[in-house]
């Protein structure tokens, strides 16, 4: 069974410090998709990212950054020079399918995010 | 496009009454799904349906009907509601495109049963 766990349940940090979002998953398939998700306060969640598990080249788009290591089954989320808007409840998934028959797409507890001007 | 459309955004209920969540997209993706969102626990799947005609349940489904009669529409149902069922509900769609698939999500209803 697949499973996903992000141990921060909150972390609070000052504005400009990076901070780095934890997610460890669990999974038996050898193809597999990571995702990340931002809930700002507003409720709505905002697509991230997503990465296969075929492909370990880190990413990184702005001030946000992801790390994937397999050999850890863990897919980190960092963001540089953190902002107040960056302020949400953030979410990794996991998804094990490739062809849409079934859905198992599985997300962990989430990690509230307050960064403080 | 509007993507994935859900109403009404919030919802009073009292135990025991009944009312349909309403999730419609207009991308024609054949994968749609019903989370329910609650403190400290992610999203969890309650229904989902791979395509006109055919539901499925997901994780938590008691207390909660699906039907999918079109491509577009996917209403979830709640027959007696509880206050256990307080909570935030997100339709999703997913659509299968080079190897890839992408999930995309409504902006959600936020319910709450007294």
């Amino acid at each position: 069974a697949q499973k996903v766990t992000q141990a921060q349940t909150e972390i609070s940090v000052v504005e400009k410090e990076d901070v780095t979002l934890d997610c460890v998953y669990e999974t038996r398939d050898t193809t597999y998709y990571l995702f990340w998700y931002k809930q700002p306060p507003s409720g709505e969640l905002v697509f991230l990212i997503r990465r296969n598990s075929f492909d370990e080249q880190n990413e990184i788009s702005g001030r946000y950054s992801w790390n994937f290591q397999k050999s850890t089954s863990s897919f980190n989320f960092t963001i540089t020079a953190s902002q107040v808007v960056d302020s949400a409840v953030y979410f990794c998934a996991l998804s094990e399918e490739n062809l849409p028959i079934n859905n198992d797409m599985r997300f962990g507890a989430g990690t509230r995010l307050t960064v403080k001007p | 496009n509007a993507g994935v459309t859900q109403t009404p955004k919030f919802q009073v209920l009292k135990t025991g009454q009944s009312m349909t969540l309403q999730c419609a997209q207009d991308m024609n993706h054949e994968y749609m799904s019903w989370y329910r969102q609650d403190p400290g626990m992610g999203l969890r799947l309650i229904h989902y349906s791979v395509g006109a005609g055919i539901t499925d349940q997901g994780e938590v489904p008691n207390g909660y009907n699906v039907s999918r009669s079109t491509t577009e529409d996917f209403p979830l149902r709640l027959l007696s509601a509880a206050p256990s069922q307080t909570s935030v509900y997100f339709c999703a769609t997913k659509k299968y495109r080079d190897k890839l698939y992408e999930q995309y999500f409504g902006p959600g209803t936020r319910l709450t049963v007294t």
